[in-house]
């Protein structure tokens, strides 16, 4: 597809369970993004990779979020031992490399920890 | 760390108004200012973006301003109509390529 594409939409689990969060970015895009957003809230910056690496990972909460980008194109955001403080949309963005470029955005997997 | 905030977090106009959202900025390395679009149940949009060589630019009905002295700057709509109606997120993007987001503007359009 043209756009950025996140899976799963929607993702319901039980507390203290891992789960996985994948970002497929636009083909060519370098930056990548994650983003967490609460209800009523702006995107909070998690981690942003710059290729395979991790430019920035100032965001990630604790150390049970963990993100990885092996091959510089798909990632997947990982949290362990999940809590319902988690309970959020998580946004992936992509963008060409350079401080000029805009930063395009997924629809979002909204994770509900119950 | 390097903040964003947003005013006013609501904001309700009747059809045909104007709307302005203003933002400042903490890192006065940002060179990069884009305003979201959002809009229930999806992902951020891009509606306009400034770049910190410019005072000023316009894309038909949008605006956008930026004071880089003050670390200021704003979003104005012109002729708003029902289908403006949507979260905004004005953002900076610092010189380490990070995006930081304000917390948004509800914006209502009433007809």
């Amino acid at each position: 597809g043209a756009g950025v594409s996140q899976t799963p939409s929607n993702k319901v689990t039980e507390k203290g369970k891992y789960v996985e969060l994948r970002c497929d970015p636009i083909s060519g895009h370098t930056a990548l993004y994650w983003y967490r957003q609460s209800l009523g809230q702006g995107p909070e910056f998690l981690i942003y990779f710059q290729g395979t690496g991790a430019a920035d990972d100032s965001g990630l909460p604790n150390d049970r979020f963990f993100a990885v980008r092996p091959e510089g194109s798909v990632s997947t955001l990982k949290i362990q031992r999940t809590e319902r403080g988690d309970s959020a949309v998580y946004l992936c963005a992509s963008s060409l490399f350079g401080v000029n470029t805009e930063a395009f955005f997924g629809q979002g997997t909204r994770l509900t920890v119950v | 760390g390097e903040n964003v905030e947003q005013h006013p977090s609501t904001l309700s106009v009747q059809e045909g108004d104007s709307a302005v959202i203003k933002c400042t900025y903490s890192d006065s390395a940002s060179n990069y200012f884009p305003w979201y679009k959002q809009e229930l149940g999806k992902g951020p949009q891009l509606i306009i973006d400034i770049r910190s060589n410019v005072g000023e630019k316009k894309d038909q009905r949008i605006a956008v301003t930026l004071n880089k002295t003050a670390k200021h700057f704003s979003l104005h709509i012109t002729e708003t109509q029902p289908e403006d109606s949507a979260v905004y997120f004005c953002a900076a993007k610092t010189s380490y390529d990070k995006v930081i987001f304000g917390p948004g503007t509800s914006l209502s359009v009433i007809p």
